[in-house]
């Protein structure tokens, strides 16, 4: 595709259910990265992806957070047991290799918890 | 650590009037600095970029200037119009890594 592609749009799901997030990144980009914005707190980084390289993790919030990305394309975010402090949108993007801070947003997912 | 903070929000102004939203940095070493926007139902996107010194860094009319002695990377335009309604973020490069560093972002909103 154009553009950096996220499904779904919109998920709302019960307090203590798993759900998957997925993200198609721009054909070629090397990196993947995703941020959590929450409402009056901005961008939140949780983790990038760069090639084969060993993921930064360092901004996942909890062990209940956890991604993939299989064959330097898709990604998948996963959040098991989810609380109500997970609601927000999240944000995948992604950059070719040496883009030096130019990121290519997709529209997000807007999760909810109810 | 490496942190960005900017102006709060909302920002509300008339058409024609001109723009200043401040953004300060804390980093180690010399990052690159970004604005990005975010324009109602559309994704975030790149505004503009420094990545030195006392460039400046200019789009659509947008400016800002690197100052290291300030630690500041303020966004202007001389004369906003309704179409610049957004939320802009200011952003860091974590020298050395590929991790952008964002600020908690600024809503604008111009009359006309």
């Amino acid at each position: 595709g154009a553009g950096v592609s996220q499904s779904p749009s919109n998920k709302v799901t019960e307090k203590g259910k798993d759900v998957e997030l997925r993200c198609d990144p721009i054909s070629g980009h090397t990196a993947l990265y995703w941020y959590r914005q929450s409402l009056g707190q901005g961008l939140e980084f949780l983790i990038y992806f760069q090639g084969n390289s060993a993921p930064d993790k360092s901004g996942l919030p909890s062990d209940r957070f956890s991604a993939e990305r299989t064959g330097g394309s898709v990604s998948t975010l996963t959040i098991q047991r989810t609380q109500q402090e997970d609601s927000a949108v999240y944000l995948c993007a992604s950059s070719p290799e040496g883009g030096n801070g130019k990121l290519f947003f997709g529209s997000g997912t807007q999760l909810s918890v109810l | 650590g490496d942190s960005v903070t900017q102006m709060e929000g909302p920002v509300t102004l008339s058409e024609e009037a001109f723009l200043t939203i401040n953004c300060t940095y804390t980093a180690t070493g010399y990052p690159s600095l970004f604005w990005y926007v975010q324009y109602p139902g559309e994704g975030l996107q790149l505004l503009l970029k420094a990545t030195k010194a006392d460039d400046k860094g200019s789009n659509k009319g947008f400016e800002a200037t690197y100052r290291k002695e300030t630690t500041s990377f303020h966004l202007e335009k001389g004369s906003v119009q309704v179409s610049d309604s957004a939320v802009y973020f200011c952003a860091l490069l974590i020298q050395g890594a590929q991790k952008l560093v964002f600020g908690q972002g600024t809503r604008l909103t111009i009359n006309p």
